[in-house]
C-alpha cells in the first residue's frame, strides 16, 4: 500500500498569502495518478488537480500542482477567502488501494 | 446538470446491515468507473471500493473486504453499496464519486471529478 504523508498538518495564513502544501509518497507514484482535492466543512471534496499538475475544469489558475515520483506540491499563489479549507492528495495507481493523504488544513490566521 | 445523489444511510446496530444507493444524472453513467469513499467523523478521506463501467472489475479496501459489496445497474443509472456485519468503526459519511478521465498529450489522467453530497451511516447500539 502506498502511504501519502501531507505536511504541514495545519497552516494559519492571511488572505493574499502564498501557500505551498506538500504530499510525499512512500513509493513512486505515476504522475498520471496523483490528484489534489479541496474540502470545506459539511461539503463533498472537490477535484482541483489531476495528473499532478493539470487543473480540473473550472478551477482558478491561482491553484497549481507540481512534482513527480514521491514528492508532490500544491501551490495557491494568492489565498482568497474561499480557499480556507482542508486539502487532500490522492494516488490512484495501477492497483488498489487508492490512498489519500491525511490532509492539510489551511485556516485563517 | 451532472449530479450524484446518495441515499440509504441511517442508524444501525453493530452486526447489522445497510444498503446505500447513489443515483446518477446528467451524464452517461455506463461510461464511467465509480467509487465509494468514506469519512469518519473528524477524520480524513478513505477510499473503500471501485467498480468498472461494465462491472467486470471490482476492488475493495482491506477494511471492508468480505463485508461490503459494490454493484451498479447501468439501466437505472445507479450505484450501490451493500454493507453487512457493520462495526462501530464503519460510522462515517459515505460518498459516491465518479472517476473522471482526462485525455492529455495522448495519455489518460484520472481524478474523482463528481461527488455526491454524502449519506451518513452511524453504527451504534
Amino acid at each position: 500500500e502506498i502511504v501519502l504523508s501531507q505536511s504541514p498538518g495545519t497552516l494559519s495564513l492571511s488572505p493574499g498569502e502564498r501557500v505551498t502544501l506538500s504530499c510525499r509518497a512512500s513509493q513512486s507514484v505515476s504522475s498520471n495518478y496523483l490528484a489534489w482535492y479541496q474540502q470545506k466543512p459539511g461539503q463533498a471534496p472537490r477535484l482541483l488537480i489531476y495528473g499532478a499538475s493539470s487543473r480540473a475544469p473550472g478551477i482558478p489558475d491561482r491553484f497549481s500542482g507540481s512534482g513527480s515520483g514521491t514528492d508532490f506540491t500544491l501551490t495557491i499563489s494568492r489565498l482568497e477567502p474561499e480557499d480556507f479549507a482542508v486539502y487532500y492528495c490522492q494516488q490512484s495507481g495501477t492497483s488498489p488501494p487508492w490512498t489519500f493523504g491525511q490532509g492539510t488544513k489551511v485556516e485563517l490566521k | 446538470e451532472v449530479q450524484l445523489v446518495e441515499s440509504g444511510g441511517g442508524l444501525v446496530q453493530p452486526g447489522g446491515s445497510l444498503r446505500l444507493s447513489c443515483a446518477a444524472s446528467g451524464f452517461i453513467f455506463s461510461n464511467y468507473v465509480m467509487n465509494w469513499v468514506r469519512q469518519a467523523p473528524g477524520k480524513g478521506l478513505e477510499w473503500i471500493s471501485y467498480i468498472s463501467s461494465g462491472t467486470s472489475t471490482i476492488y475493495y479496501a482491506d477494511s471492508v473486504k468480505g463485508r461490503f459489496t459494490i454493484s451498479r445497474d447501468n439501466a437505472k443509472n445507479s450505484l450501490y453499496l451493500e454493507m453487512n456485519s457493520l462495526r462501530d468503526e464503519d460510522t462515517a459519511v459515505y460518498f459516491c464519486a465518479r472517476r473522471g478521465e482526462f485525455l492529455l498529450r495522448h495519455q489518460y489522467y484520472f481524478g474523482m471529478d463528481v461527488w455526491g453530497q454524502g449519506t451518513t451511516v452511524t453504527v451504534s447500539s
